[in-house]
C-alpha cells in the first residue's frame, strides 16, 4: 500500500522568510506521480506540481520551488521570500495506477501560517 | 474560464434525512471523483466514473451513491446521512485516468 507523511502538522513563518515542507512517500509502484495541491481557507484544492517517478529534475516556478529525490522517497516544497497569501494547508499526494484511474493518496497535510 | 463547480457551497441537514451534492464540469473531463475530507484530515476517495462506468472504493460506506447522467454532472447521494458524515465533500475531474485531478470548492456538510 502507499503511503504520504508529512511529518510538520502546522508551521509559522514570519513574512519574508523561506519555509520548506517535507513530504516522503512509500510505494512499491515504479511509475508514479507525485503531486502538491493548495488549500486556502475557502476550501478549494489548487493543483501546484505534478512530477512523474522518471522526472528527478527539480522545478522552479516563481516563488515556489521543488526538490524530488527518488532515493530518499522525499518531494520536499519550498516557498521563497513567504507571503500572507501563502497561508494554507498544503497536501503532498502519491498516485498509483489502477485499471482506467490514478488513485490519489493524501498526506495529511501541512498547515502554513505566514505572520506580517 | 473552464472550471468545477459544486452546489451548494454549504449544506445542512438533518439526522437520517436524504441528501443530495451536486458537481457540473465545463473541462470535458471524462472522469468525475467524489471525495470526504473530515476536519484536518486529508481528502479520502469514495467513487469515480469514467464516463458512465461507476467505480466504488472499497471502504465507501453503502450510504454513499453516485449518478452521472451526462459527461458535465455527477450527483453525490447521501441516503440516510449520520454525524459522521459531517464533512467537506470534494468533487475532482480529470481528462482521462492517468491525468491531473482538478478540484471543485467543496460542499461543507452539517448533519444536526
Amino acid at each position: 500500500a502507499q503511503k504520504v507523511t508529512q511529518a510538520q502538522t502546522e508551521i509559522s513563518v514570519v513574512e519574508k522568510e523561506d519555509v520548506t515542507l517535507d513530504c516522503v512517500y512509500e510505494t512499491r509502484d515504479t511509475t508514479y506521480y507525485l503531486f502538491w495541491y493548495k488549500q486556502p481557507p475557502s476550501g478549494e484544492l489548487v493543483f501546484l506540481i505534478r512530477r512523474n517517478s522518471f522526472d528527478e529534475q527539480n522545478e522552479i516556478s516563481g516563488r515556489y520551488s521543488w526538490n524530488f529525490q527518488k532515493s530518499t522517497s522525499s518531494f520536499n516544497f519550498t516557498i521563497t521570500a513567504s507571503q500572507v497569501v501563502d497561508s494554507a494547508v498544503y497536501f503532498c499526494a502519491l498516485s498509483e495506477a489502477r485499471r482506467g484511474y490514478q488513485k490519489v493518496t493524501f498526506g495529511i497535510g501541512t498547515k502554513l501560517q505566514v505572520i506580517p | 474560464d473552464a472550471m468545477v463547480i459544486q452546489n451548494p457551497r454549504y449544506q445542512v441537514t438533518q439526522f437520517g434525512k436524504p441528501v443530495t451534492l451536486s458537481c457540473s464540469q465545463t473541462l470535458n473531463h471524462n472522469v468525475m471523483y467524489w471525495y470526504q475530507q473530515k476536519s484536518s484530515q486529508a481528502p479520502k476517495l469514495l467513487f469515480h466514473y469514467y464516463d458512465k462506468d461507476f467505480n466504488n472504493e472499497a471502504d465507501t460506506p453503502d450510504n454513499f451513491q453516485s449518478r452521472r447522467p451526462n459527461t458535465s454532472f455527477c450527483f453525490l447521494d447521501i441516503r440516510s446521512p449520520g454525524l459522521g458524515d459531517a464533512a467537506m465533500y470534494l468533487c475532482a475531474t480529470s481528462r482521462d485516468g492517468q491525468e491531473t485531478q482538478y478540484f471543485g470548492p467543496g460542499t461543507r456538510l452539517l448533519v444536526l
